[in-house]
């Protein structure tokens, strides 16, 4: 079956660095996605990997790592407004978009 | 600005009473897809649009049905909701024309069944 696991909940402090790490197994791989969620809101776009590698774009980093079947989501000077849900997403061999559950980040003053 | 628009953003039913929701994209994308999504859960795949080549989920309830009219407009029914089917309603689009094909998601409707 395809899965993918990450942490249920995660605390941190405002201006500090948060990582969340997610695992996947999946019917063959075109990529990683990771998604931001407010509460009662959309899923919004974060980043994309497919090859292996870090992806830096602002605050946020995307680590991959297909030979593992790994990747993390690196959050530098945490902000209250990064309060959220961080659902990781692998797009499989038919394009189908498997999701995980998210990761609920709460951050503290 | 292009986007993905969702309405209405919440709409209440009765227990058995049809509801249909609706998704309008702006963004001239040719594959569509309807999600459902319950608190503290991964969205789950109901059905997705290539073109107008429509492909249901396995697992999705003979309850729900889907119309794509034109490339703008998508339509998710629900023909009898029941009281498991309160839930946030998203919808998203992509192009598999490019090399990445991200999905970029509606604001949602969340559903309300009394």
């Amino acid at each position: 079956g395809q899965n993918i696991d990450q942490p249920t909940e995660m605390t941190a402090t405002e201006g500090a660095i948060v990582q969340i790490n997610c695992t996947y197994q999946t019917s063959g791989f075109n990529g990683l996605f990771w998604y931001q969620q407010h509460a009662g809101e959309a899923p919004t776009f974060l980043s994309y990997n497919v090859l292996d590698g870090l992806e830096e774009k602002g605050r946020f980093s995307s680590f991959l790592s297909r030979s593992k079947g790994y990747s993390y989501l690196l959050l530098k000077e945490l902000q209250m407004k990064d309060s959220a849900s961080y659902l990781c997403a692998v797009l499989d061999s038919n394009y189908q978009l498997i999701w995980g559950a998210g990761t609920k980040l709460i951050i503290k003053p | 600005d292009a986007m993905v628009i969702q309405n209405p953003r919440y709409q209440v039913t009765q227990f058995g009473k049809p509801v249909t929701l609706s998704c309008s994209q702006t963004l001239n994308h040719n594959v569509m897809y309807w999600y459902q999504q319950k608190s503290s859960q991964a969205p789950k795949l109901l059905f997705h649009y290539y073109d107008k080549d429509f492909n249901n989920e396995a697992d999705t309830p003979d309850n729900f049905q889907s119309r794509r009219p034109n490339t703008s407009f998508c339509f998710l029914d629900i023909r009898s909701p029941g009281l498991g089917d309160a839930a946030m309603y998203l919808c998203a689009t992509s192009s598999n024309e490019g090399a990445v094909e991200t999905q970029y998601f509606g604001p949602g409707t969340r559903l309300l069944v009394l």
